[in-house]
């Protein structure tokens, strides 16, 4: 199976603050790459896909690169909606599998 | 609105079977996959496996083969996740997600379902 590491795991931050976030495959896996964000409580919500196509709705101060092994989240300025558990997932085959998750917490 | 709308929270004791469920609404229900996810307290997400409610096609990973069943009924709309037998080791929260194919990024996410197993 594919491995996906992120890291860090977690990170402290501020309103206004540039974050990134990496995710990286155990092998080569194209674009096929999607990130979700957790609030506490709450199901994931869709972010991105095909490394870095933003889903509908999403705010443009998020945005995905990378292709291959290495793959980063960027929040270009953090909101306070955006204190959350970021997660990466690859869908090149079965099974699939998703990144142990970042955490992302105020300052 | 397309919606996917799990049933409430359940409570076992270990043995005991369990069977939930997964409502899609807002959308042709038998053109879509529907995934269940995993989540452990304090981990991360696993996939456990796909169904294509038109045929009931289903795919499992391979650390969930035989230790659930997934299953669909496309007349009413609605995706399934059982057990038989349940574990103190499957208590966590269980998500239902749409996929357009069975190797694709999920959206949207049902509410979650959590299954406590504890005697």
């Amino acid at each position: 199976a594919i491995q996906l590491t992120q890291f860090p795991s977690s990170l402290s931050a501020s309103v206004g603050d540039r974050v990134t976030i990496t995710c990286r495959a155990s092998q080569g896996i194209s674009s096929a790459l999607a990130w979700y964000q957790q609030r506490p409580g709450k199901a994931p919500k869709f972010l991105i896909y095909d490394a870095s196509s933003l889903a509908s709705g999403v705010p443009s101060r998020f945005s995905g690169s990378g292709s291959g092994t290495d793959f980063t989240l960027t929040i270009s300025s953090l909101q306070p909606e955006d204190f959350a558990t970021y997660f990466c997932q690859h869908f090149t085959n079965h099974p699939l599998t998703f990144g142990g998750g970042t955490k992302v917490e105020i300052k | 609105e397309v919606q996917l709308v799990q049933s409430g929270a359940e409570v076992k004791e270990p043995g005991e079977s369990v069977k939930i469920s997964c409502k899609g609404s807002g959308y042709g229900f038998t053109s879509y996959w529907i995934a269940w996810v995993r989540h452990m307290p304090g981990k991360g997400l696993e996939w456990m496996g796909i169904i294509y409610p038109a045929d009931s096609h289903t795919r499992y990973s391979p650390s969930f083969q035989g230790q659930v069943t997934i299953s669909a009924d496309k007349s009413i709309s609605t995706a399934y996740l059982q057990w038989t037998s349940l574990k103190a080791s499957d208590t966590a929260i269980y998500y239902c997600a749409r996929a357009y194919s069975n190797v694709d990024w999920f959206d949207p996410w049902g509410q979650g379902t959590l299954v406590t197993v504890s005697s």
